[in-house]
């Protein structure tokens, strides 16, 4: 079975500046996906971006980039430029595709994100 | 709005009752997922339906049974319900096609139980 694991449980970040949030995983699998989902006060479950393992170019989505580090299990979410409205829950999940069992997500314990003025 | 629907959006019920949770996937949509979003357990899977038929099964209890109507929506069902059970319910869809990783997901069903 997969593990994904979010070691920060808080963080804050000032306004405007850089903060990166840290995820491992554990897996055999060789093919799969990574996802960074944001979960604002709102609840709703928002996909920020996401990686194919199959892909060595880090993916990058406007402020939002990853650092993925497959050899390492790493995948790490860089956000730059925060704003105010990034403040939110952010969880990292493994996904290994099946077409007869569908793709399931695993999700990491989440990070919560403060940023400040 | 990420086109998943769910209703309801809040849900106060009783311990020992039985509720019913639907979910309407995005238009096109063949895959419904459910996850159940709670402090103590974190966001867990619980079960997968693919075009009317199970697909797969995560930490789902016994209590609990879901079903895909030929409508494509989904029915969540948790029977005699324990004060456990309270938390953030999930529906998630995807489509049949090349980028069906990429989930959308409802805007939950909050459930207390009292």
């Amino acid at each position: 079975a997969q593990t994904v694991t979010q070691s920060q449980p808080e963080m804050s970040v000032q306004e405007a500046e850089t903060v990166t949030l840290s995820c491992t995983y554990d897996t055999s699998e060789s093919n799969y996906y990574l996802f960074w989902y944001k979960q604002p006060p709102s609840r709703q479950m928002i996909l920020v971006i996401r990686q194919e393992a199959y892909k060595q170019q880090n993916a990058t989505e406007n402020r939002f980039s990853v650092n993925f580090q497959k050899a390492a299990k790493s995948f790490s979410l860089k956000i730059s430029d925060s704003q105010l409205g990034d403040t939110a829950m952010y969880f990292c999940a493994f996904m290994k595709p099946s077409k007869n069992a569908g793709n399931m997500l695993t999700f990491g314990g989440g990070t919560r994100l403060m940023v400040k003025p | 709005d990420s086109g998943v629907t769910q209703t309801p959006k809040h849900l106060i019920t009783a311990t020992g009752q039985r509720v019913t949770l639907r979910c309407s996937p995005r238009s096109g949509d063949l895959s419904v997922y459910w996850y159940q979003q709670s402090l103590d357990q974190g966001l867990q899977f619980l079960i997968h339906y693919y075009n009317g038929e199970e697909r797969a099964k995560g930490n789902i209890l016994e209590r609990f049974s879901a079903q895909q109507f030929p409508d494509l929506h989904s029915e969540l069902n948790l029977s005699s319900l324990e004060l456990g059970d309270s938390a953030l319910y999930f529906c998630a869809s995807s489509g049949p096609g090349q980028g069906n990783e990429k989930l959308f997901f409802g805007s939950g069903t909050q459930l207390s139980v009292l």
